[in-house]
């Protein structure tokens, strides 16, 4: 089947602009995850959704930064008044389950987003 | 605090020759630990996984890793690789599975 598709594949745009980001999960995964790879660093964490739960927002860095999911699907991760310092490609995965931690999770060929 | 280290940024090997890529992690108990692989052009893909029980994990790929509490590490072994691993590696901790600390990753070139 499909696995975890985003988009766009690239995205440049102007400091302070708003951008959203676009991740849709492999049909019947209940658990979405959203990283950041920054140059020379590894992924970091920055939101979990798992079903109709409240999402773990524990690793978004500042508050120009959101995401939702709607219908238990597709997941949007929005930046607001963009900075230099955003310029990373942005990672989704997801997993059949959340909890437990036997799941495993798929990651997508991210969105590469430039700042200038 | 918390955190994953992958001291080699790069690492080239011959193929054929073993391969052992570290991960060394600061963790207050055992957490969740993950090695995935980054081939150009391909998103992340999981190598293995340990929760918990047999500290010598298989992976795919013929990828093994082994869970050192004393030493806290989770190191990555192929016995003989092949040209096809040259890749970016990455370890991955967390005390819960769906939160992870990644390492900065580790570069493998395979020569001839």
């Amino acid at each position: 089947g499909a696995g975890v598709s985003q988009s766009p594949s690239n995205k440049v745009t102007e400091k302070g602009k708003d951008v959203e980001l676009r991740c849709d999960p492999i049909s019947g995964h209940t658990a979405l995850y959203w990283y950041r790879q920054s140059l020379g660093q590894g992924l970091e964490f920055l939101i979990y959704f798992q079903g109709n739960s409240a999402p773990d927002k524990s690793g978004l860095p500042s508050d120009r930064f959101s995401a939702e999911r709607t219908g238990g699907s597709v997941s949007t991760l929005t930046i607001q008044r963009t900075q230099q310092e955003d310029s990373a490609v942005y990672l989704c995965a997801s997993s059949l389950v959340g909890t437990g931690g036997q799941e495993t999770q798929y990651f997508g060929p991210g969105t590469r987003l430039l700042v200038l | 605090a918390q955190s994953v280290t992958q001291p080699d940024i790069h690492i080239t090997v011959s193929e054929g020759a073993s391969l052992e890529l570290r991960c060394n992690y600061s963790y207050g108990a055992t957490p969740y630990l993950f090695w995935y692989v980054q081939s150009p052009g391909q998103g992340l893909q999981l190598l293995l996984k340990y929760f918990s029980g047999d500290t010598l994990v298989q992976g795919i790929k013929g990828f093994e890793a082994e869970f050192k509490r004393s030493q806290s590490s989770f190191n990555l072994r192929k016995p003989s690789v092949h040209w096809s691993d040259a890749a970016e590696y990455f370890c991955a901790v967390g005390e819960v599975a769906y939160a992870l600390n990644f390492g900065k990753g580790t570069s493998l070139l395979v020569t001839p």
